[in-house]
């Protein structure tokens, strides 16, 4: 069975600052990785994923995260933050025959 | 506006009753899922549906009943609710396995 941790609860920052949020998985097999993000009294929205292929994954809104295998890591970055971006961030992994597994989430606060 | 469609989007029930939370969606997706939300644990799977007719068990079925009757609807049933159900519940739903999930925007229910 896969697992996911997702390494900060709440990760405060200052606008136009640049934010990594930490995620690592643990898998026996292969896996596909997904980054969410649910802005308040909504649902979770598609960020990225990474499926195959190169392990630099470009989403929406500016953000991107890597895929490395030998650290078991699928790290979101974004260089400069916005208002905006408050939200919380959900990693998630999933392996074929396998359903979405979700981490417990990321706090993202953008503060001015 | 192509989507998932909740309802109701809020409600307080009393322990020991019945209610079921509905879930429609318009994409024609053949898998479905319903989710629940609680603070540091993240979304976990409850019941889920690959096609019409058939339906599985996610990480927390106890207490929960589902049924996928038609392609577009899928009803997740509490048969007599508890205060540990208290929680947001999310519908979701994709194409295919892998498929990006997309999500309703919850149900807030509270169980006293």
């Amino acid at each position: 069975a896969q697992s996911v941790t997702q390494l900060d609860s709440q990760v405060p920052v200052f606008e136009e600052a640049p934010v990594e949020l930490r995620c690592n998985y643990s898998s026996s097999v292969s896996v596909y990785l997904f980054w969410y993000v649910q802005y308040p009294n909504q649902g979770l929205q598609l960020l990225l994923k990474y499926l195959s292929g190169s392990t630099l994954v470009k989403g929406i809104n500016g953000f991107e995260a890597e895929f490395n295998k030998s650290q078991t890591s699928f790290h979101l970055r974004k260089p400069s933050v916005h208002i905006s971006d408050t939200a919380e961030y959900f990693c998630a992994v999933s392996t074929s025959g396998s359903r979405l597994t979700f981490g417990e989430g990321t706090q993202l606060t953008v503060n001015p | 506006i192509a989507g998932i469609t909740q309802a109701p989007t809020s409600q307080i029930l009393a322990a020991g009753r019945r209610m079921t939370l509905r879930c429609t969606q318009d994409m024609r997706h053949n898998a479905m899922y319903w989710y629940r939300q609680d603070l540091g644990l993240g979304l976990r799977l409850i019941h889920y549906s690959n096609t019409a007719g058939t339906t599985g068990k996610g990480e927390v079925p106890d207490g929960y009943s589902v049924s996928r009757a038609n392609t577009d609807d899928f009803p997740l049933t509490l048969a007599s609710a508890v205060p540990s159900q208290t929680s947001v519940y999310f519908c979701a739903s994709s194409e295919v396995e892998l498929s990006p999930l997309h999500f309703g925007n919850g149900t807030r229910l509270t169980v006293t």
